[in-house]
Formats: C-alpha cells, structure tokens, sequence
C-alpha cells in the first residue's frame, strides 16, 4: 500500500461511453498526476496538479478531461476514446511537483 | 529531450544468482529514480539517488549512480522470486522538471 488508492481497477468501455477515474491520496500530498502506460513504451506524464492548480497538460486530447476539487482528489474524465487509448492510467502524489512521488495501483482501461 | 535507455530489456535468472539492470540517459541527469512495478499494477518507490557517485542500498537490492551523473545501475544480490518485476529508472534532468521514464526491465527469477 503506498496511500494512494485508484477506483476502479479495470474498466471496459465503448467508444461513445463517458467515465471518470478516479484517484485519492491520503499522504497529505500537494501535487497530483497523471500518467499513461502503454505496451512497450516508458509512462507517458498526461497532468501534473499543485495546490489543485493544473501546472502541466502534456499536449493530451481533449477526450481526457482532468479535474482536481482538493489537494487529496484527482479524477479523470474520459468521453469518445478511441481504442488507441487503451492502456494502464496510474495516478501518482508528491509533497510537492519537486518531490519523489508514490503511485497508485493503475486503472487498466480498454476501448473496444 | 531527455531520453533513458534501459538494458536489458528483460532478464530471466535462477534464484540465488545476482543481477544487474542497467539506465543510461542521453543527458546530465539531476536526480535518479528507482521503482519496481509488478504486471499491471503501481510503480513502489525503491530509491533516488542525486550526487555523482552515490550508492544506496535497501535489503538486497543496491543503486549507484555515476560520477558523470549519465549512467546509474540497480544490483540485486542473491534473487529471490518476490524480486521478479518490470525495473524502472525515471530521472530528472533539472531541478523541479518533470520525470522522465525509460522503458523498464523485466525481472524474471526462477525458482
């Protein structure tokens, strides 16, 4: 258990579908992120929150719409994907932006 | 941009015998991270390492990182099945950005 805890663990979803991820810290953690992880490929940074402000969008698809009402929250909103955007979505906490983070578990996601 | 280059891509070895993985980055590096990732699940923070010439050292498992601060090594010392895992090494090229991941080890220890 690293205090970071991810809801659900695996979720199936159509192309027209809409679903959220959801991500809770209970590190008293400032900054929050998320990551994608694809077959093959390093984890790819998708948002980094501080003090629930979003200080990074790494050029993602609208389709993935973050939001972060607290310090100890992150959700991902997910709407019209493509299969493409099937993959391992870890969610990760820091002190601050500067600091070591410690991840969740993962939501595997898969787009048929 | 900042790359990192794992090796091996993957290792299979018996139980007992010592392992090297290996994260080599295209640029000066200011801060290495260790994590393992079990298939599908989190990555747990292993180590991090900062200083050219550091080494650290949890249970059996050992980080170094080079004095050119471009090239860091994880050893563990007589494998156990519980080590078998995907190794990832994430680094930090300056101060405050952003990490960047390569693109793991994959441990298998063998009974």
């Amino acid at each position: 258990e690293t205090g970071v805890t991810q809801t659900p663990r695996h979720l199936v979803m159509g192309m027209t579908n809409k679903k959220s991820l959801k991500c809770e810290q209970h590190l008293g953690h400032n900054a929050m992120y998320w990551y994608k992880q694809s077959a093959k490929k390093p984890l790819e940074l998708m948002f980094v929150y501080n003090f629930k402000e979003q200080t990074e969008n790494n050029s993602v698809p609208s389709r993935f719409s973050p939001e972060c009402p607290n310090s100890s929250h992150l959700f991902l909103h997910l709407h019209t994907l493509q299969p493409e955007d099937s993959a391992l979505y870890l969610c990760a906490s820091s002190k601050n932006d500067q600091e070591t983070q410690y991840f969740g578990p993962g939501t595997r996601l898969l787009v048929l | 941009s900042q790359e990192l280059e794992q090796s091996p891509q993957s290792l299979i070895v018996q139980e007992g015998k010592n392992l090297t993985i290996n994260c080599t980055s295209s640029k000066t590096l200011y801060g290495l991270y260790w994590y393992k990732q079990k298939y599908g699940e989190g990555l747990i923070f292993l180590m991090m390492l900062q200083k050219g010439g550091e080494e650290k050292s949890h249970e059996k498992i050992t980080a170094k990182l080079d004095e050119k601060k471009q090239q860091s090594s994880l050893h563990i010392t007589a494998s156990q099945p519980s080590h078998a895992g995907i190794y990832l090494c994430g680094a930090e090229e300056t101060s405050g950005s952003r990490l960047t991941f390569g693109e793991g080890t994959q441990l298998t220890v063998n009974p």
